[in-house]
């Protein structure tokens, strides 16, 4: 199985910060990286597919980057919606596996 | 409008049987992967497994083959997810989600069914 590790695991930070979350893979998963956003009591949501794709209706503060084993989910200005905990999935080899998640919180 | 609608919550006791449900609306049913995802109380996305309706053609992950078996009804557009002997482990939430056909990511969930095995 591909490990997926996510950095940080929680993350204080204010209304207007730029926030980065990170996640690596144990090996590699070319392009083939997800992000998801899912707030207490609610199921997940897509943000980002094939590591710098913007799911639909999704807002454009949201970017993602990377390849390989390394990637990162960019928040540009926080909003106070986008307080919540935050997953990468690889989607190259099955089982397709998910990070720990890191939880932003309001500082 | 894609729809993925669960069935509501089960309480149930250990060494219970238990079959839930997504039913999806929406979409060509057979066309697309559907899979399953645990959340245990204050924890992390657990992927289970996926199924492609149009063949029933099932993946498994290792920490749940021969825990749960996952099938699909393609005449009634329902993926089922279920239990022979249920373990006060099982106690969580579970999401059916879609897997998009061009790069395999979940994106549409349904809206969860909690599972509480008690005796």
């Amino acid at each position: 199985d591909i490990q997926m590790t996510q950095s940080p695991s929680s993350l204080s930070a204010s209304v207007g910060d730029r926030v980065t979350i990170t996640c690596r893979a144990s090996q590699s998963t070319r392009s083939y990286l997800n992000w998801y956003q899912q707030k207490p009591g609610k199921g997940p949501k897509l943000l980002i597919y094939l590591a710098s794709s913007l799911q639909s209706g999704v807002p454009s503060r949201f970017s993602g980057s990377g390849f390989g084993t390394d990637f990162a989910l960019t928040i540009s200005s926080l909003q106070p919606e986008d307080f919540a905990t935050y997953y990468c999935q690889q989607t190259y080899s099955t089982p397709y596996t998910f990070g720990q998640g890191t939880n932003l919180e309001i500082k | 409008e894609v729809q993925l609608v669960q069935s509501g919550a089960e309480v149930e006791k250990p060494g219970e049987s238990l079959k839930i449900s997504c039913r999806a609306s929406g979409y060509s049913f057979t066309s697309h992967w559907i899979g399953w995802v645990r959340q245990m109380p204050g924890k992390g996305l657990e992927w289970m497994g996926i199924i492609y309706p149009g063949d029933s053609d099932t993946r498994y992950s290792p920490s749940f083959q021969g825990q749960v078996t996952i099938s699909a009804d393609k005449s009634i557009s329902t993926a089922y997810l279920q239990w022979s002997s249920l373990k006060a482990s099982d106690t969580a939430m579970y999401y059916c989600a879609r897997q998009n056909s061009g790069y395999s990511a979940f994106d549409y969930w349904g809206q969860g069914t909690l599972v509480t095995v008690s005796s």
